[in-house]
């Protein structure tokens, strides 16, 4: 299996531009998250789904994140408008497990600058 | 509010020492302890404890977890550079994981 496919693996934007970002998850996984990471903030969860229905967005930081999940091979995480704030790198991660608090596997992910 | 705290944040050791990174937790719903090494790219996962006690043991990798006093340590022996990296702690509650902020270690060569 190819792992966690995300992209771009780097993005480059200015304020106000809409920035959308994808993910394949390994196949047969049921469960999906989005995570972001900075140096202030480490690893944060935004949103998961399990079975391409979300589950838990209390993570995502303001209404203008969305993420959506419309099959089980394909999620995309939106900003629009994005702010320079939002520089981070995006990961997704999948898992198998009925209880997803085992291990995830995670893409290598998509590096966002906002100018 | 779940909180892991990772220690120490960073940590520079020269090769052949060992290390031991700690990682502590107040989580509703504990289900698991992970660990996850991270380089430049995407973390990539090390163990996964669920009961007191039992040590985990990859080469010269070993973690171990007290659910008493809610505490999680990792030790590295006999380090090299490869090593160096982000040791990321993470605790499954519910069904996500939250993570701590990480230890950067450097092995000196």
């Amino acid at each position: 299996d190819a792992g966690v496919i995300q992209s771009p693996r780097h993005e480059v934007t200015e304020m106000g531009q809409e920035v959308t970002l994808r993910c394949k998850p390994i196949s047969g996984h049921d469960y999906l998250f989005w995570y972001r990471q900075t140096m202030m903030r480490g690893l944060e969860l935004l949103i998961y789904f399990n079975n391409n229905v979300p589950i838990d967005d209390s993570g995502m930081p303001e209404d203008r994140f969305s993420a959506k999940m419309p099959n089980a091979s394909f999620s995309t995480l939106k900003i629009q408008p994005s702010e320079p704030r939002d520089s981070a790198v995006y990961f997704c991660a999948s898992s198998f497990r009925a209880e997803a608090s085992g291990e995830l596997f995670f893409g290598e992910g998509s590096r966002l600058t906002v100018l | 509010e779940d909180k892991v705290v990772q220690s120490p944040l960073s940590l520079v050791v020269h090769e052949g020492d060992t290390v031991t990174l700690n990682c502590s937790y107040e989580v509703t719903n504990f289900r698991s302890l992970l660990w996850y090494k991270q380089e430049k790219k995407a973390p990539t996962f090390l163990f996964m404890l669920t009961s007191s006690g039992i040590e985990k043991k990859s080469g010269r990798l070993s973690s171990i977890l007290d659910k008493k006093e809610l505490f999680s340590i990792l030790n590295i022996t006999a380090t090299q550079t490869g090593d160096s990296a982000i040791y990321l702690c993470a605790v499954g509650r519910g069904n996500k994981l939250v993570f701590g902020a990480g230890t950067i270690l450097r092995v000196k060569s």
